[in-house]
């Protein structure tokens, strides 16, 4: 099974700054036939369900704003948040696609300095 | 609008069984993917089963095999998950989830219900 482990556990950055977290999985998640990398980034605010932000490791889903990119390959991934607004503060989770059972990083708390 | 509306949470005894119900509109609910992840009490996202659009290819993750079966109705636009043999570890929100493509490796989740609370105690 791939485990996917997240850094750090949590994070405080003031209003406007960066913040960035990362992931890694185990083993990697680059399909070599597509040069897609199977790794997801959700956001998740206290009272709702985890809501989609990043996959492909990079591709922004629709609505999202262009404050948030994802990058990396193969086994280290990282979501940046350029310049942190006061509704970015959530919990983030990345999540591995590549093969079953998928696995969600332990999640990183980002809050407000 | 995808809409995603689970139920059939509540209390039951260790050893129990429960069935959750998935509720879906506002997308062809034959042609995607389905999924349960689950959430703890304040704990993290787990993955806890897979359905194919057809229902012929479904997977557990190994903490609830041989106790949970995941089915669909497509007629019904329905997704259930029947949890028997229910122990302490398993409360949780169980939410449904949909993956918009898996046969191209696109098993990310796209839409999330609201989740069901299930609690295991006696």
């Amino acid at each position: 099974d791939i485990v996917t482990t997240q850094s750090p556990d949590s994070l405080a950055v003031s209003l406007g700054e960066r913040a960035t977290i990362n992931c890694k999985s185990s083993q990697s998640v680059l399909y070599s036939s597509n040069n897609k990398n199977y790794l997801a980034w959700y956001q998740q605010k206290p009272g709702q369900p985890p809501k989609l932000l990043i996959y492909w490791a990079s591709t922004r889903q629709s609505g999202v704003p262009d404050r948030f990119s994802g990058s990396g390959s193969g086994t280290d991934f990282t979501l940046t948040i350029s310049s942190l607004q006061a509704e970015d503060v959530a919990v983030y989770y990345c999540q591995q696609y590549y093969t079953t059972p998928w696995s969600f990083g332990q999640g990183t708390e980002v809050e407000i300095k | 609008e995808v809409q995603l509306v689970e139920s059939g949470g509540g209390l039951v005894q260790p050893g129990g069984s429960l069935r959750l119900s998935c509720a879906a509109s506002g997308f062809t609910f034959n042609s995607y993917e389905m999924n349960w992840v689950r959430q703890a009490p304040g704990k993290g996202l787990e993955w806890v089963s897979y359905i194919s659009a057809t229902g012929s290819d479904i997977r557990y993750a190994d903490s609830v095999k041989g106790r949970f079966t995941m089915s669909r109705d497509n007629a019904k636009n329905s997704l259930y998950l029947q949890m028997d043999s229910l122990r302490a570890e398993d409360t949780a929100v169980y939410y449904c989830a949909r993956a918009p493509d898996c046969t191209i490796g696109a098993c990310f989740l796209d839409y999330w219900g609201q989740g069901t609370l299930i609690t295991v105690s006696s």
